[in-house]
């Protein structure tokens, strides 16, 4: 299936723990995004890469480290892990250039819970 | 900073039309509409997109006003399984980055009722 698919899809762990997400897209595109969404079902841009390249990171604390090994994969790994970064985390991918027609598409969404 | 406005919730009876309607006062010329929804905690699925011109496919239709400053996507039928937050999302391009951002507004809970 050609899809964006992220891992794993609940995580629940304890405050001041280290975590991964990991995402992956076969679709060929380009540029990559994490979103977060809280619990109020904000939905917010947090980091962007196009080519293994950083291009978008928005004023994330720096706990938040992501990484992207290939233009198809984009890792999110957070450090000291705090109550206020439970949420659900969205990966998302679309091909480059300037097209309207360049429609993100989304991962399912991985949902971590920090006691 | 979101660049979109849309109301919090709105119902719609099965089978009729649902009407959801968004804000964007400050959109600029070059900057499309992208609407998505999300049912229950899934990702967010594309539906609609566009710049000037209304816009049609087979989920929904986009109807934008003649000065951009709003945007109406309409569900022709609306079925129970269309029950989900519907988000209106501006694109813009940041010249910081040199990229696209995709900004999502609060969204619309939309309720279909049988």
């Amino acid at each position: 299936d050609t899809a964006v698919s992220q891992t794993p899809k609940y995580l629940v762990t304890q405050m001041g723990n280290d975590k991964s997400i990991k995402c992956e897209q076969n679709l060929g595109h380009d540029t990559m995004y994490w979103y977060k969404q809280d619990s109020k079902k904000f939905l917010k841009i947090m980091f962007s890469y196009n080519n293994k390249e950083l291009i978008i990171n928005e004023t994330v604390p720096n706990r938040f480290s992501p990484k992207s090994p290939d233009k198809a994969h984009l890792n999110l790994h957070i450090n000291s892990l705090e109550l206020g970064d439970s949420a659900v985390y969205f990966c998302a991918s679309r091909p480059g250039g300037a097209s309207g027609a360049n429609v993100l598409t989304f991962g399912a969404g991985s949902r971590l819970t920090v006691l | 900073d979101a660049k979109t406005t849309q109301p919090t919730s709105m119902d719609c009876a099965e089978g009729r039309a649902a009407n959801l309607p968004c804000n964007h006062s400050t959109i600029s010329g070059n900057e499309y509409v992208y609407w998505y929804r999300q049912i229950h905690s899934q990702g967010p699925q594309y539906i609609i997109h566009g710049l000037k011109n209304n816009e049609t496919n087979e989920m929904a239709s986009l109807i934008i006003t003649e000065d951009r400053k709003s945007s109406t996507l309409i569900l022709p039928h609306a079925t129970l399984r269309d029950t989900a937050v519907y988000y209106c999302i501006v694109r813009i391009f940041s010249l910081t980055s040199g990229t696209y951002k995709y900004i999502f507004g609060t969204g619309t809970r939309l309720k279909v009722l049988a």
